[in-house]
């Protein structure tokens, strides 16, 4: 299994709302990242797990919780967006070093906030 | 700071010819390079990676690509452009790692647009 799978593909919510997108992978990867990209854009980090724990968090404003609550699942709780967070959000997972060095990348969701 | 730049927004080739999609570096010790592509509505696909002392690197579909110290350059190449390799294509790199468990961040390039026209 070499998928990471993202659901759901796509998000309508209000600014008030409260809602998860979820990030699952299966190929024992200790390393999983969120990405927001906007369209014709470059992805853009978020956050960084590393072996369930969060190691890098770009200024990332706290309406966004990642939680990763085991190796194979990642989470990212959404809460009062605005607007401008309307984007492709994009979980990847990894494995360091070495010729195989790459990252794997889910699908996306397709938010939308009103 | 590690950092990449693609100098072209859009590169249009015909189908059968060469194509090449730029990318130059910015590193402060050893590089760690990659070509990633994204197809409409999908995540990005790994292509290939620099590996130190291989200055032609071999990846996926047919691509290629050439690491040259001196250009600070890591163009992506194809002999034979098909159709459906229009897509984006992203230059990328990693920091170094900062030891022990850490995984290091990638930063991307602004992306170009690949159109292959029959």
């Amino acid at each position: 299994d070499t998928e990471v799978t993202q659901t759901p593909k796509h998000l309508v919510m209000g600014m008030t709302n409260k809602k998860s997108l979820k990030c699952e992978q299966h190929m024992g990867h200790r390393a999983m990242y969120w990405y927001k990209q906007k369209a014709k854009k470059p992805p853009e980090l978020m956050f960084v797990y590393s072996y369930e724990k969060l190691s890098i968090n770009e200024s990332v404003p706290s309406r966004f919780s990642p939680e990763c609550p085991n190796s194979s699942l990642l989470n990212l709780h959404l809460h009062a967006l605005q607007p401008e967070d309307s984007a492709l959000y994009l979980c990847a997972s990894g494995q360091r070093g070495g010729r195989n060095e790459k990252l794997f990348f889910g699908s996306g969701t397709q938010l939308s906030v009103l | 700071a590690q950092s990449v730049a693609q100098p072209e927004d859009q590169v249009n080739v015909a189908e059968g010819n060469p194509l090449t999609v730029k990318c130059t570096y910015s590193v402060s010790g050893n590089p760690y390079l990659f070509w990633y592509v994204q197809y409409p509505n999908r995540g990005l696909q790994f292509l290939l990676k620099y590996i130190t002392g291989d200055n032609l690197v071999k990846g996926s579909y047919g691509f290629e690509a050439e690491f040259n110290k001196s250009q600070t350059s890591f163009h992506l190449k194809k002999p034979s452009a098909l159709v459906s390799d229009s897509a984006l294509y992203f230059c990328a790199v990693r920091d170094e790692d900062a030891g022990g468990t850490s995984y290091g961040k990638l930063t991307f390039g602004q992306g170009t647009i690949l159109t292959v026209h029959p």
